[in-house]
């Protein structure tokens, strides 16, 4: 099992433009979590997807969206990049399915590295 | 608001002193807690959970609702331990909301 895996590693945009993340999750599991992780800084929630549909979402700005496919993999799409923006993306899988409980343990990806000049 | 504060950016210790991390929470409901950490090269991974009440590679925390405290501690630090350490509170469904970290450097 690979675990959480990312693509992009790195990649690196310019302001207004649009960045598509992606993200497969551990094997098994059906809940995908995205953080943003500034610099020096501990990962910030943006959302989190569950059958599809996002569940819960943090303070970020619609420019923010996402999606999950069938086969449980997501992605996460920024629209009009800022300079802001520029952080590590972290992808986040756990199981829920069932359990009808908090879950707090998550599997991370290694992150996607994004630089906007 | 919830609020997760680790007031120590670095740490710094020598090998086989005790090492204790803060970490101070604000939360309105029954928290959860845990401690994940990033080793140089690896991926952020859970280290442990307040509910289990376990020691995971000599680190234990306890839960202090009374001081709203979840300060993880190894009484005999290993260069191994050598690593970023974030503390977080889960929301429902799986949301964590982490501290700012702190940077844990043993040396020999």
């Amino acid at each position: 099992d690979a675990g959480v895996t990312q693509s992009p590693t790195h990649l690196i945009k310019t302001r207004g433009q649009q960045v598509t993340l992606r993200c497969s999750p551990k094997s098994g599991h059906d809940t995908v979590s995205w953080y943003q992780q500034a610099l020096g800084q501990g990962p910030q929630f943006i959302f989190q997807y569950y059958e599809e549909e996002e569940r819960q979402r943090g303070n970020f700005p619609d420019r923010f969206s996402g999606h999950q496919f069938p086969n449980y993999s997501s992605e996460l799409n920024v629209n009009a990049l800022l300079l802001g923006d520029s952080a590590l993306y972290l992808c986040a899988s756990s199981l829920d399915r069932g359990s009808g409980r908090r879950t707090g343990e998550l599997f991370f990806g290694e992150g996607s590295r994004l630089t906007v000049l | 608001a919830q609020r997760v504060t680790q007031p120590e950016k670095l740490l710094s210790v020598f090998k086989g002193a005790p090492v204790e991390l803060k970490c101070n929470y604000s939360y309105s409901g029954s928290p959860e807690l845990f401690w994940y950490v990033q080793y140089s090269r690896q991926r952020l991974q859970l280290l442990l959970r307040h509910i289990s009440r376990e020691s995971i590679k000599g680190f234990t925390a306890d839960l202090n609702k009374g001081e709203t405290s979840f300060h993880l501690k190894k009484p005999f630090a290993q260069e191994e331990d050598s690593a970023m350490y974030y503390c977080a509170l889960s929301h429902s469904w799986g949301k964590l909301q982490f501290g700012a970290g702190t940077q844990v450097v043993v040396t020999p």
